[in-house]
């Protein structure tokens, strides 16, 4: 099945202790993406990738990293998480942005809570 | 950065067409018009997207203004699983692939 995995869904953890959080997706695609979701923000894209280590920021980076080591894996890294990155994180892939069918699929979500 | 413009919230009876509006005043020629739902408790999942003709799928229409400044998702027969928030989105392409979300409208169903 097509899919874009998360892990952890649901995660507790304490001001400054560094936490990754995985994304994997299956469909081979070019594109992968990390967004955070507020509310009354809607979504707001953090950083993304158009291939294997090839990153940009989105529209709000900071306190945030990634690595693309491998197509497949888009990690997002919190070197010292404070409480106002509590929030749930969507992962999202597509094909290259070239291709008319860009749809994104985005992954079931990880609910984050910084104490 | 464009941003897009949609009304916090609509509602619809169950069976009828539901028309949701976007106003993307500062698109640029580069932007698509992508749509995204997202039920409850889900993430966002892919509806339609056009760049200037109207488009047609098995979910929905989106039908885009000539000047493209605005553009309209239409459901055709709103059913109770259609109750989620709307994303109107441009994707662009310049210097990158950002993708900028809106508030997005959550839709009421009325059985």
């Amino acid at each position: 099945e097509a899919q874009v995995t998360q892990n952890p869904r649901y995660l507790i953890t304490v001001t400054g202790k560094k936490l990754t959080v995985t994304c994997s997706q299956n469909m081979n695609h070019e594109y992968m993406s990390w967004y955070r979701q507020d509310p009354g923000l809607g979504l707001r894209q953090i950083y993304y990738s158009m291939n294997v280590e090839v990153t940009d920021k989105g529209d709000v980076p900071e306190g945030y990293k990634v690595s693309r080591k491998e197509k497949r894996n888009f990690p997002l890294i919190l070197e010292s998480p404070s409480p106002n990155q509590t929030s749930l994180y969507f992962c999202a892939s597509s094909p290259y942005e070239g291709s008319w069918h860009n749809e994104q699929f985005f992954g079931p979500g990880t609910r984050l809570t910084v104490l | 950065d464009a941003k897009t413009t949609q009304p916090n919230s609509m509602e619809s009876n169950e069976e009828e067409p539901v028309h949701l509006p976007c106003n993307h005043s500062t698109i640029s020629g580069t932007d698509y018009i992508h749509w995204y739902r997202q039920l409850p408790s889900q993430g966002p999942e892919y509806v339609i997207h056009g760049l200037t003709s109207n488009v047609n799928n098995r979910m929905a229409s989106l039908a885009i203004a000539e000047d493209r400044k605005s553009s309209t998702l239409i459901l055709h027969r709103a059913t109770l699983r259609d109750a989620a928030v709307y994303y109107c989105i441009l994707r662009r392409n310049t210097g990158g692939f950002k993708t900028i979300f809106g508030a997005g409208t959550r839709l009421f169903v009325k059985a």
